[in-house]
């Protein structure tokens, strides 16, 4: 399993950024996929989840109405459009692989080596 | 947020053996699959063990985890130096529609 993000850097407050995860060496479209993030120095914080389908679609209350998680799965990419960007979205965002094709009352089994997105003014 | 509690640190000499706890609630860890993550600093988290108890092939056997009511527990049996790392708790919270992790616990050999 290979999980490779993009797309983060220094970003303004308010801005809009948006991530990518490159998936490869195992069959994309059988799993969620999810978003999770580490602001330095601080635990872990879901951020979002996706069913292999797209149908399911969850988000962290911290989140809700300002991102947005989608997926390719022809061309085996996650997606994480983030709006309105804070100061304390200010964190590495992992793209993470679930263990089975729906959203919920499992595990992370995969994590990529993130993608560290920095909003400052 | 953090939902599910855990103790800042543990420690133990080699060899010991060490416990973490994960305190959460009967939405999530009551009723839903506990999960643990081991994490060194600078690198990624690693699934450590999935559905309350059971380890992913590649963990050795003197890590082993339980879940009683709505607490969990990591053991690490034979403490090596190299078990130092961050270890978190996570589980599916029913309330929220959302995963939650535990706050961490770092683990120190001395």
């Amino acid at each position: 399993v290979q999980l490779v993000e993009s797309g983060g850097g220094l970003i303004q407050p308010g801005r809009s950024l948006r991530l990518s995860c490159a998936a490869s060496r195992f069959t994309f479209d059988d799993y969620a996929m999810h978003w999770v993030r580490q602001a330095p120095g601080k635990g872990l914080e879901w951020v979002s989840s996706i069913s292999w389908n797209s149908n399911i679609i969850r988000y962290a209350e911290s989140v809700k109405g300002r991102f947005s998680i989608s997926r390719d799965n022809a061309k085996n990419l996650l997606y994480l459009q983030m709006n309105n960007l804070k100061a304390e979205d200010t964190a590495l965002y992992y793209c993470v692989k679930g263990p089975y094709i729906n959203v919920g009352g499992n595990h992370f089994d995969y994590w990529g080596q993130g993608t560290l997105v920095s909003v400052s003014s | 947020q953090s939902v599910l509690a855990q103790p800042p640190s543990a420690s133990g000499t080699p060899g010991q053996r060490v416990t973490i706890s994960c305190s959460g609630s009967s939405s999530n860890i009551g009723g839903n699959d506990v999960s643990w993550y081991q994490q060194f600093p600078g690198t990624t988290p690693k699934l450590l063990t999935y559905s309350d108890n059971r380890r992913p092939s590649g963990v050795p056997d003197r890590i082993s985890a339980s879940k009683s009511g709505t607490s969990a527990s990591l053991a690490i049996s034979g403490l090596q130096s190299e078990d130092e790392a961050d270890y978190f708790c996570a589980a599916w919270d029913d309330s929220l529609s959302g995963y939650v992790f535990g706050t961490g616990t770092k683990v120190t050999v001395l």
